[in-house]
C-alpha cells in the first residue's frame, strides 16, 4: 500500500491519559500535515512538519497537543491528559517537496480518538 | 464569517443527472484550490488540483474557479450511485500549505 497510512484507526482512551497517532507519509512524501475533523464540522489544519522540523503550528492548541516528525519513523501526534473535548477523528496528509509551488496533499484514513 | 463558506447539504439527485457543488470564500490570497471526495469513515479523496482561475476537466469532473467573485465550483456529469459521499472543498496560499477546508457537502445519487 503505497498510501499515508495512520495507526492506530481507532483508539480509545480515559480521560487523563495520553493518546499517540501515528504516520507514515506516501513514498517520497517528506511533507506532514495533522487536521482534525469534529462532527458536523469541517477539517481543521493543526501542524506542518517536514523531517526534524515544525514549519506551522498555528493551528495546534497551546496546551496538551504535540507534534515531531523524526529523521527516521513516522510523524507523531502526542495528546496529553486527554479531554471529552478531543473526541474527533484526526488525519494525516503528505505531500511531495518542492521549492516552487504548493503541492497536492493526500489523506490517510485517519485514526478515529474517543474519550471515555 | 467562516473563511470558506459550502452549503452542507444534503443533496440528493437521480442517477445520470449533472451535479453542480460550490464553495465561496473570503480570503484573496487563497491561490490553490482542491475538491476531495470523502466516504464514510474514510480520509479524503484528492479529485481536483486547480491553480489560479479557469477550469479543468478530467472524465466526468470538471473544476471550475473564479477568482474575481471567490467561487469555485465542481461539476459532476453522468451522476452515479458510486458519487455518493461528502465533496470538500479546500483552498490554500502561494507559499502557506495549510489547506482551509468547507464543511462539506453531502451528496446521494439516487439509482
Amino acid at each position: 500500500n503505497a498510501g499515508v497510512m495512520q495507526n492506530p484507526r481507532h483508539l480509545v482512551r480515559r480521560r487523563g491519559q495520553e493518546a499517540r497517532l501515528r504516520c507514515s507519509p506516501m513514498k517520497g512524501h517528506s511533507h506532514v500535515y495533522w487536521y482534525r475533523q469534529l462532527p458536523e464540522e469541517g477539517l481543521k489544519f493543526m501542524v506542518y512538519l517536514q523531517k526534524e522540523n515544525i514549519i506551522d503550528e498555528s493551528g495546534m492548541p497551546k496546551e496538551r497537543f504535540s507534534a515531531e516528525f523524526p529523521k527516521e519513523g513516522p510523524s507523531i501526534l502526542r495528546i496529553q491528559q486527554v479531554v471529552r473535548g478531543d473526541s474527533a477523528a484526526y488525519f494525516c496528509a503528505s505531500s511531495p517537496p518542492s521549492t516552487s509551488s504548493n503541492q497536492p496533499q493526500h489523506f490517510g484514513d485517519g485514526t478515529r480518538l474517543s474519550i471515555l | 464569517q467562516k473563511e470558506v463558506e459550502q452549503d452542507p447539504g444534503p443533496l440528493s439527485v437521480p442517477e445520470g443527472a449533472i451535479v453542480s457543488l460550490n464553495c465561496t470564500y473570503s480570503n484573496s490570497a487563497f491561490q490553490y484550490f482542491m475538491w476531495y471526495r470523502q466516504y464514510s469513515r474514510k480520509g479524503p479523496e484528492l479529485l481536483m488540483y486547480t491553480y489560479s482561475s479557469g477550469n479543468k476537466e478530467d472524465g466526468r469532473f470538471t473544476a471550475q474557479v473564479d477568482k474575481s467573485s471567490k467561487y469555485i465550483s465542481l461539476f459532476i456529469r453522468d451522476s452515479q450511485p458510486s458519487d455518493s459521499a461528502t465533496y470538500l472543498c479546500a483552498m490554500s496560499g502561494f507559499g502557506n500549505e495549510k489547506l482551509t477546508f468547507g464543511t462539506g457537502t453531502r451528496l446521494t445519487i439516487i439509482p
